[in-house]
């Protein structure tokens, strides 16, 4: 199946720095990426949806300005987390859906997710 | 927007059956996920629904009824590897763009 790498698994940073994450799909074009967020014993969060070539669609409540994302290349989307703060902590998971996937079987491959902690 | 309700948790005992239920309402339906997560790891594709029945595969199966709005997944012959959260999301057109939404999950312990 399909293989999305996301990098790097884990990150510890100081407060007001930071943070990009890279996805990766490696065997196929992902046309559109998903960030998600999840905080412990929670479920995943929609942040935002990342199209190639255009600018990222952000969820309600959700600052784009922290969050910024980039999809410059079929096979690459990074979400930098910008001046992140203790509250930024968190489990952050991409997911993609490539070309030749129909529009009735949307499934979705997932990253191997990266913990933020910032201190 | 959606509403996707699922038991928060869930313990049964190794061999047995469960079965995890799930409600949701929203518009402009496409399909329904299932996809179990261990701690600290990435949620794995379980099944998909977008028509109304049953869908076996394995030890698992997914139902779905478009007209309930809900949808059951069941796991047979539980395994202690078994314990998981398992999420069900919700694939939604509104608007046009196709968006999956999860449910908060059910933690499912297997016990001996």
């Amino acid at each position: 199946g399909a293989v999305v790498s996301q990098h790097p698994s884990w990150v510890i940073c100081k407060s007001g720095t930071s943070v990009k994450i890279e996805c990766r799909s490696l065997d196929f074009q992902a046309t559109t990426m998903f960030w998600y967020r999840q905080f412990p014993k929670q479920s995943l969060m929609l942040m935002a949806t990342s199209n190639e070539g255009s600018k990222a669609t952000y969820e309600q409540g959700v600052e784009k300005d922290k969050f910024l994302i980039n999809h410059a290349s079929l096979t690459l989307s990074t979400l930098t987390v910008t001046s992140a703060h203790p509250e930024d902590s968190s489990f952050y998971i991409c997911s993609a859906r490539g070309t030749g996937y129909t529009a009735t079987n949307e499934k979705l491959f997932f990253g191997s997710g990266t913990q933020l902690s910032v201190l | 927007g959606q509403n996707i309700d699922q038991p928060t948790e869930m313990t049964a005992t190794e061999g047995a059956i469960v079965q995890i239920n799930c409600t949701y309402q929203t518009s402009g339906f496409n399909g329904l996920f299932w996809y179990q997560q261990h701690a600290g790891e990435a949620p794995t594709f379980l099944s998909y629904n977008v028509l109304d029945g049953l869908e076996e595969k394995g030890r698992f199966s997914s139902f779905l009824s478009r007209s309930k709005g809900y949808s059951y997944l069941l796991l047979k012959e539980l395994q202690m590897k078994d314990s998981a959260s398992y999420l069900c999301a919700v694939s939604a057109r509104p608007g046009g763009g196709n968006k999956l939404t999860f449910g908060t999950g059910t933690q499912l312990k297997v016990e001996l």
